[in-house]
């Protein structure tokens, strides 16, 4: 039973446009989002979060959105740089279990020069 | 600062032999984690610690145990190797909880014949 899930595989987008990642949720206990971002051959790095009494997040280039009521987050990058391909995961914790991560399958972006 | 090493980088194992996947950090965290990463299966939590002699079962926890009898190591142990054991695993350590930034060392992937 996949709680989070990222129903994309990948995405190509080029370089200087909008990379959208999406990312859906099951269980509604989750209260706290992140995004993690992982280069071949290496551990995943963080990136952003958010968490539940919030809907947006900003940082630089990368914007996460949370819609509580469709279950449903998504990770925006403006714009979209080649530095910027890699596997995106999101991630989730139910605030009764901060010990517990559930994460999605991940996307794989490729930006184009 | 090292942050976090995991030892070894590659192993091949045989099915039914026994190894310990080493992790350590130098960033006194309290919490430590274990993952294994499988195609289209994004990261899946085995094991946790939120402090030295605390630890707890993941998502997938059979065939593995772990102790952490210091704050700096978080040894995995697979007790008896299956191909199904066969896998990439990342450990990764955050301040207190997991929805602190983790920060994941470089993995160790794993081969059962």
């Amino acid at each position: 039973d996949q709680q989070v899930k990222q129903n994309s595989p990948s995405l190509s987008v080029q370089e200087g446009r909008i990379s959208i990642l999406n990312c859906d949720y099951t269980n509604s206990m989750f209260d706290y989002f992140l995004w993690y971002k992982k280069y071949p051959a290496e551990g995943p790095t963080f990136l952003i979060s958010i968490s539940s009494i919030k809907d947006k997040n900003e940082d630089g280039r990368f914007t996460v959105f949370l819609n509580k009521s469709a279950k449903h987050l998504s990770l925006h990058i403006v714009p979209s740089q080649p530095g910027d391909s890699a596997v995106y995961f999101c991630a989730a914790s139910a605030g009764t279990s901060y010990g517990k991560l559930t994460f999605g399958q991940g996307t794989i972006l490729t930006v184009h020069p | 600062n090292a942050g976090v090493t995991q030892t070894p980088k590659f192993q091949v194992l045989k099915t039914g032999q026994s190894m310990t996947l080493q992790c350590a950090q130098d960033m006194n965290h309290e919490y430590m984690s274990w993952y294994r990463q499988d195609p289209g299966m994004g990261l899946r939590l085995i094991h946790y610690s939120v402090g030295a002699g605390i630890t707890d079962q993941g998502e997938v926890p059979n065939g593995y145990n772990v102790s952490r009898s210091t704050t700096e190591d978080f040894p995995l142990r697979l007790l008896s190797a299956a191909p199904s054991q066969t896998s990439v695993y990342f450990c990764a350590s955050s301040q207190r909880t997991s929805t602190d930034t983790q920060y994941f060392g470089p993995g160790t992937r794993l081969t059962v014949l």
